[in-house]
């Protein structure tokens, strides 16, 4: 069965620093995605990053960096220069395969909040 | 990236009555959406899988007759919360995943739809 694991419930920064949010999953698919989502307190939930079980390098968007290391099943999410905005619930996310009718299941989440 | 529009972003209802939630994919076609639920500061819990033209897909403990889902076409899933109760209450979120984008496959996500039942 395939599960994520985010341990971290509250998280709190100040602005301009770097933060991480840990997250760690267990798979026995050889091809598998992992994600990363932002969830404010609005509800949407907003595409961060990607991460393929077969990329060799790690992910980046902007000030979002995925720290992946396979061996040990953990796909760290790392923003840069925190911003008040980022305030939010992050939730980690994996699909295992590339089935188109697979859904993500989701960790628990991490709160971060930013302050000034 | 793709929009995904859910519709009402909000619903108030009696005990008893049934609640239609709508999920369209706006600029791409999805043979495949899902559907979820959220309770408070806890994670989403996929409810089914909703497939174009067939049946949906309900996780184990969710039922299929209280929770009815159609996909009558490649843009537009529907869920109905039948003869709601108090514990209905939550926040219902779909998704759908653009076709033939390989294994990133990105799922995106609808704003939502928070059901109060009272």
């Amino acid at each position: 069965a395939q599960k994520i694991t985010q341990t971290q419930p509250g998280m709190f920064v100040q602005e301009k620093e770097a933060v991480t949010l840990d997250c760690t999953y267990d798979t026995s698919d050889p091809s598998y995605g992992l994600f990363w989502y932002k969830q404010p307190s609005s509800g949407e939930m907003i595409f961060l990053i990607y991460q393929g079980s077969y990329d060799q390098q790690n992910a980046t968007e902007g000030r979002y960096s995925l720290n992946f290391q396979k061996a040990r099943k953990s796909a760290n999410l790392v923003i840069s220069a925190s911003q008040l905005g980022d305030s939010a619930m992050y939730f980690c996310a994996m699909r295992g395969g590339i089935q188109a009718g697979t859904a993500l299941i989701f960790g628990k989440g991490t709160t971060l909040s930013v302050s000034s | 990236g793709a929009v995904v529009s859910q519709h009402p972003s909000r619903v108030i209802c009696k005990s008893g009555t049934s609640v239609k939630i709508e999920c369209r994919s706006l600029d791409f076609q999805a043979t495949t959406m899902f559907w979820y639920r959220q309770f408070p500061k806890q994670s989403l819990m996929l409810m089914a899988t909703s497939n174009e033209g067939s049946k949906a897909t309900y996780e184990q403990g969710v039922e299929k007759d209280k929770f009815l889902i159609n996909h009558a076409s490649l843009t537009l899933s529907t869920l109905t919360v039948t003869s709601a109760h108090p514990e209905d209450s939550s926040f219902y979120i779909c998704s759908a995943r653009e076709q033939g984008k390989g294994a990133k496959n990105i799922q995106y996500f609808g704003a939502g739809t928070r059901l109060s039942v009272l």
